[in-house]
Parts: structure tokens; C-alpha cells; sequence
């Protein structure tokens, strides 16, 4: 099975609102939701901020939403801070296998 | 707090060999799914493999499975990822990860292997 697909990169203004996408199939993002994202800073480890779906883990800001239409998944940034400039992942449980995305750089502008 | 501290990642050549491990702390560790998630040079992260609780059951992508080993020692709250087989393409940061609702809810701070002649 491929990765998921993401853009490269995504950049905003301080206070706006961006979406980041995250393509798979049917066989992996349409068929569970069992879809995390996460966000990695340069030379961090990557970091839960979205489970199943739309799932804040604790401490996680409410500025970070999820969404899920058919095999399409999505992370929104609302209220976009200096800090939230990162790499963010998506991933998907697919059955025998765990897929991720291939990363969106988001940049604040 | 949830800890998790790799070790055993160095430069290795190509059909080589290397165990990493994994110390966990902060969680009773017997309880939990663990995993190993690779990040490549170019940022791309991929998921090595898993293994349950009571280390009964193992999982693995085709690009690793023959070739690398997941185990634990539950009383030494310790993950292991046997590799064999090395190829350049497997060069990257090693991560041991927490599972928890099918994600990856802690993680330690990586270990570089590389693969080169």
C-alpha cells in the first residue's frame, strides 16, 4: 500500500485559519476512523494532537480540529500562531498495515 | 511522566546487522502495544512494526518483514527491534512509540541508523 498523500506545504498569517489534506483510499482512510495527525519541530519528535479523526488528546489546543469526508482527512489550525509553524503528519490504520502521510510543511507567514 | 529512551543506533554496512532497544518508564508497560516508526533523511515517516502487551502478536510492513524482529522484555520494561539484512534504504531515525486508540501517543527521542559501505 502507497503512503497517504498530503501537500507539501501550506502557510498562513498570524490568526488565520488553514486546512491541510491527507489522501488515501478505501482501504485505509474510507474504511476507518482510526485517523491521528501529528505535529514534529525541527529536530523533535513527532507529536500527537489529533486521534480518531477529530480526538484531542489532553494539553492539546482547541485551535487544532479534525475531519474526515470519504478517504479524504483534514487538520484545521484556526487562530495560526508563530509556534504551530511545523511539519504535520497523517495516519491511518489500514488493516494489516499503519500508513502515513508524507508531511506538510506549514509555514506562518 | 511517560519516558521512552532509544539506544543501539550507529553506522552499520550493507547485510549488517543491529539490535535497538527501547527502556520505557512512566506506564505500566505490559499493558500497552508498542511500535517502531522509522523517519527517513527526506522527513517521510513509516511504520516498522508492532508488537501487543504480552508480546504474543507481531505485526510488520512488507519492507521490513523477514528481515527485522520486534520483542519486549516486559520485566525490564524494554522494547527491542532486532534488524537483519541492512540496505541503505533503511537508513533513517528509529522511534519506539506508545500505541493507544490505533496512534502513537508518546514517543522517545530517536536513534540514527545508518546503512553504508
Amino acid at each position: 500500500q502507497s503512503a497517504l498523500t498530503q501537500l507539501a506545504s501550506v502557510s498562513g498569517s498570524p490568526g488565520q485559519s488553514i486546512t491541510i489534506s491527507c489522501t488515501g483510499t478505501s482501504s485505509d482512510v474510507g474504511n476507518y476512523n482510526l485517523v491521528s495527525w501529528y505535529q514534529q519541530h525541527p529536530g523533535k519528535a513527532p507529536k500527537l494532537i489529533i486521534y480518531d479523526v477529530n480526538k484531542r488528546p489532553s494539553g492539546i489546543s482547541h485551535r487544532f480540529s479534525g475531519s474526515k469526508s470519504g478517504n479524504t482527512a483534514s487538520l484545521t489550525i484556526s487562530g495560526l500562531q508563530a509556534e504551530d509553524e511545523a511539519d504535520y503528519y497523517c495516519c491511518s490504520f489500514a488493516g494489516s498495515t499503519t500508513l502515513f502521510g508524507g508531511g506538510t510543511k506549514v509555514t506562518v507567514l | 511522566e511517560v519516558q521512552l529512551g532509544e539506544s543501539g543506533g550507529g553506522l552499520v554496512q550493507p547485510g549488517g546487522s543491529l539490535r535497538l532497544s527501547c527502556v520505557a518508564s512512566g506506564f505500566t508497560f505490559k499493558n500497552y502495544a508498542m511500535n517502531w516508526v522509522r523517519q527517513f533523511p527526506g522527513k517521510g515517516l513509516e511504520w516498522v512494526s508492532a508488537i501487543s502487551g504480552g508480546g504474543g502478536s507481531t505485526y510488520y510492513p512488507d519492507s521490513v518483514k523477514g528481515r527485522f524482529t520486534i520483542s519486549r522484555d516486559n520485566s525490564k520494561n524494554t522494547l527491542y527491534l532486532q534488524m537483519n539484512s541492512l540496505r541503505a534504504e533503511d537508513t533513517a531515525i528509529y522511534y519506539c512509540a506508545k500505541n493507544w486508540n490505533y496512534a502513537f501517543d508518546y514517543w522517545g527521542q530517536g536513534t540514527l541508523v545508518s546503512v553504508s559501505s
